[in-house]
């Protein structure tokens, strides 16, 4: 079993459409998470830590589901711009090694 | 800041020839990371430094594949006897200790022939 698992897509949604992405993750000591958005043929750039508690930044809503080992992004109001690829991003405790997902591809059109 | 710099951008090489890639981190940023990246996946960590210490490293980075953080400002990357499924794109991030955003660099295209 992979340790960061995500449906590789693609999501072709809509301009406007809300859209949710999942992550699950093997390791019950992980202990920080983060989603980062890759365009096509770009680094990787984080987009937004996930806490405990959930937290939102504009139109993203990121949430964590420890007991299920689980973290979601949504994705509100779509625009073309969001198209993008969204790589789910693991750290262990005890560790600063990041496990990254396959990522999961977002098609917004028009 | 000029962020993130990774050279070459490109490298074309023949199976068995060794090859070095140089990161240069944000300035005063004290963690390093390589990862390796191939079509459809996602970033795979290689290794990390905290200033020259290499603290943690992949079993991928074995015997081909080193690093080196000398001054603990920038790194480089070598592959001894490249093989062909060694084509990836090599990406460089740092960080600042305390603080988990990672900002990358562009990393290198390896195409090994």
């Amino acid at each position: 079993r992979k340790e960061v698992e995500q449906d590789p897509g693609p999501f072709n949604v809509p301009e406007g459409a809300t859209v949710a992405f999942n992550c699950t993750y093997s390791n019950s000591a992980s202990q920080s998470f983060f989603w980062y958005r890759q365009d096509c043929r770009k680094e990787p750039k984080l987009l937004m830590s996930v806490y405990s508690s959930g937290n939102e930044d504009g139109r993203f809503t990121a949430q964590l589901n420890r007991a299920s080992q689980y973290i979601s992004l949504l994705i509100r109001d779509s625009k073309l711009s969001d198209s993008a690829t969204y790589l789910c991003v693991v750290r262990l405790s005890g560790t600063y090694k990041y496990i990254f997902g396959t990522g999961t591809r977002l098609k917004v059109l028009a | 800041d000029t962020g993130v710099s990774q050279n070459p951008r490109h490298k074309i090489t023949k199976r068995g020839q060794n090859v070095t890639f140089r990161c240069d981190p944000i300035s005063e940023h004290n963690r390093l990371y390589w990862y390796r990246q191939t079509l459809g996946q996602g970033p795979e960590f290689l290794t990390y430094f905290q200033n020259e210490a290499q603290l943690e490293k992949s079993r991928l980075l074995s015997d081909r594949f080193s690093a080196e953080r000398p001054k603990g400002s920038f790194s480089t990357l070598e592959i001894q006897r490249t093989e062909q499924g060694d084509s990836a794109m090599y990406l460089c991030a740092s960080s600042l200790v305390g603080v988990e955003t990672q900002y990358f660099g562009p990393g290198t295209r390896l195409l090994v022939l």
